[in-house]
């Protein structure tokens, strides 16, 4: 069975950090681009960021663009995201999930964790 | 204002049918680009409900329906049952963002 579960949210100040951990099970996870997706409170949902299988290639949305960094451990079947200069709206919950195929959908995801930014 | 145009709601009776509109441009749908639809009940994460346009993955009812022509797409929802009273979404990529891009997701309410 595929697993996918997020942790490491939390509440931060503005201008703080928090590492984002989404540990995979139930498949390989090295053949698979993954990604991080954030809904803010009563809102849409947004890629914010993407790795390829091998982390050799991100790519991130305009709105998190040198603030957050994303990575991944093959050998211990973790994704990561590493988020700098927290501001008020990127509170949101925040999924991972896995790519299918290179332009593919998004099949599996977790069931979230929940990041608030405030003072 | 989201890169692919969903209708913020629609509604139906238990039994009829209902189709969600997603509409794109030259640089997602319009480059052609598969649009793919996810299910979001309540209080959960969102599932996948419908793959590359028409394919439904393993355990979605065949009530649940995808097509595309040009620049839009659309989701049919057929013999409406209350358990389907989710947000709907479309996605696919648009290669002027080099990203994935969400349509604003439409609000499935059974009367």
């Amino acid at each position: 069975e595929v697993q996918l579960v997020e942790s490491g949210g939390g509440l931060v100040q503005p201008g703080g950090s928090l590492r984002l951990s989404c540990a995979v099970s139930g498949f390989t996870f090295s053949s698979y681009a993954m990604t991080w997706v954030r809904q803010a409170p009563g809102k849409g949902l947004e890629c914010v960021s993407v790795i390829t299988d091998s982390g050799g290639v991100a790519y991130y949305a305009d709105s998190v663009k040198g603030r957050f960094t994303i990575s991944r451990d093959n050998s211990k079947n973790t994704l990561y995201l590493q988020m700098n200069s927290l501001r008020v709206e990127d509170t949101a919950e925040y999924y991972c999930a896995r790519i299918a195929l290179s332009y593919g959908p998004l099949d599996y995801w977790g069931q979230g964790t929940l990041v608030t930014v405030s003072s | 204002q989201s890169v692919l145009t969903q209708p913020p709601s629609v509604s139906g009776a238990p039994g009829q049918r209902v189709t969600i509109a997603c509409t794109g441009s030259s640089s997602n749908l319009g480059a052609a680009y598969d649009v793919h639809w996810y299910q979001q009940l309540p209080g959960t994460a969102p599932k996948l409900l419908i793959s590359d346009n028409s394919n439904r993955p393993s355990g979605v009812p065949d009530r649940f329906s995808g097509s595309r022509s040009g620049t839009s797409a659309s989701l049919a929802i057929a013999g409406l049952q209350a358990e389907d009273e989710a947000v709907y979404y479309c996605q696919s990529y648009d290669n002027s963002l080099s990203g994935r891009v969400f349509g604003g997701g439409t609000k499935l309410t059974v009367l």
